[in-house]
């Protein structure tokens, strides 16, 4: 019974590259949900998939993320040209449906823009 | 919108007394859920307790409970005998369901320290 798993744990990009955070659901679970938690602030929704769906991407920033949940594979986060801002850790959970009472967190994904 | 008021940045209890985080929140639903998560310095989302806005009874979950008073619109969490592996960082979280979407909205967390 694996939990939901994020990689990589920690990621190092210096500014303009790009960085991709994979997330991979508890088997069963078809909804997928990215959080960013800034450095001493709380845990913000960006976006809600299911898959082959984006079915809420209103926390997203209008240009440069992007998010996927294919048929096959794992969820993944994509920043393109990676700003000082964009330091974060990047948390994805998982639910079975959507009035689950839980959403199941990963280990997070610590991204450090240079 | 939803929100989440946690009013305490940080707070000391000692081991084995107890301690109350603070939460209140506002939304316009009739029906919400809230959550309280633990995150140590590991980094990871532990989560503790759950409150339906529906239920009659205060959550409990071992030393963990929830002080739900739904006139007040607060939902503290009440930790019993701490302990030192209690040290973390605590967040209160809303669950909206809006049609097709569901989602947390956190507060901004309060750390807890235990001493000796």
């Amino acid at each position: 019974n694996a939990g939901v798993m994020q990689n990589p744990r920690h990621l190092v990009r210096r500014r303009g590259q790009e960085a991709r955070l994979r997330c991979s659901p508890m088997k069963g679970h078809s909804h997928v949900y990215w959080y960013r938690q800034l450095p001493e602030e709380g845990l913000k929704f960006m976006v809600y998939l299911q898959k082959e769906n984006i079915i809420d991407e209103s926390g997203m920033p209008k240009e440069r993320f992007s998010a996927e949940f294919p048929k096959e594979g794992p969820s993944i986060l994509r920043i393109q040209q990676v700003v000082r801002g964009d330091s974060a850790a990047y948390f994805c959970a998982s639910s079975p449906y959507i009035d689950s009472l839980k959403q199941f967190f990963g280990p997070g994904t610590r991204l450090t823009v240079l | 919108a939803q929100k989440i008021t946690q009013t305490q940045p940080g707070m000391f209890v000692q081991e084995k007394e107890a301690v109350t985080l603070d939460c209140t929140y506002d939304t316009s639903d009739p029906s919400y859920g809230l959550f309280w998560y633990k995150q140590p310095s590991s980094g990871e989302m532990i989560f503790l307790i759950y409150q339906g806005s529906y239920d009659q009874q205060n959550a409990t979950e071992g030393r963990y409970s929830l002080n739900f008073q739904k006139a007040r619109k607060s939902a503290n969490l009440v930790i019993s005998a701490s302990q030192l592996g209690d040290s973390a960082m605590y967040f209160c979280a809303m669950r909206e369901v809006t049609g097709t979407a569901s989602k947390l909205t956190f507060g901004t967390g309060t750390r807890l320290q235990v001493t000796l």
